[in-house]
């Protein structure tokens, strides 16, 4: 299957700094990709649409301007959490759509954040 | 109501079992049904997908969907230790696009025990 590549995997930061998620579709192009976030024993949140090309679209009580999405290829869209809390700390997922196909949703492998 | 119930579990089934795995939904507007599997820190992994109503079936998987329900299963046939994971069922009203915007259930943990 389709692969998408997610880095780092775990990461630990002091509050205040700032984090930076890359996903990358590794063998096909991905016009949209989507940001989930997942607290344990929870299911996956959507976050946000990742739009190559434009502004994300964020869902509803996700502030943009805390988690900032860039898709700026059709292989790479990155999430920064800026000025981290601990409140913050997550399983961040990412997924890209294949276009070809069923066009359906391929995950990459998670990002654990750890907000000290 | 939440859009998509599922039964977190546990769920604790000896090698070899026929496990059972369901959702209920009430967003009538749900067209496309997947299953994926979840193994503990990874990413969810695609294992069934589903169109509207009907039977599919993978190996020993098979997806069911009852429209007229709003229930769907999947069913593990010959359960083996490595199907240990959390099971996510997930579901989609239109056909793509950058509203492709998926609703999860919340997981079942499965344990197959050896």
């Amino acid at each position: 299957g389709a692969v998408v590549s997610q880095h780092p995997s775990r990461v630990i930061c002091k509050s205040g700094t700032s984090v930076k998620i890359e996903c990358r579709s590794l063998d096909f192009q991905a016009t949209t990709m989507f940001w989930y976030r997942q607290f344990p024993k929870q299911s996956l949140m959507l976050m946000a649409t990742s739009n190559e090309g434009s502004k994300a679209t964020y869902e509803q009580g996700v502030e943009k301007d805390k988690f900032l999405i860039n898709h700026a290829s059709l292989t790479l869209s990155t999430l920064t959490v800026t000025s981290a809390h601990p409140e913050d700390s997550s399983f961040y997922i990412c997924s890209a759509r294949n276009g070809v196909g069923t066009g359906e949703l391929f995950f990459g492998e998670g990002s654990r954040l750890t907000v000290l | 109501q939440k859009e998509v119930e599922q039964d977190p579990g546990p769920l604790s089934v000896p090698e070899g079992a026929i496990v059972s795995l369901n959702c209920t939904y009430s967003n009538s507007a749900f067209q496309y049904f997947m299953w994926y599997r979840q193994y503990s820190r990874k990413g969810p992994e695609l294992l069934m997908y589903t169109y509207s109503s009907g039977n599919k079936e993978d190996g020993r998987f098979t997806a069911q969907v009852d429209k007229s329900s709003k229930y769907i299963s999947l069913f593990i046939r010959d359960s083996q230790p490595s199907d240990s994971a959390t099971y996510l069922c997930a579901m989609r009203a239109n056909s793509g696009g950058s509203n492709y915007k998926l609703t999860f259930g919340k997981g079942t943990l499965l344990t197959v025990n050896p």
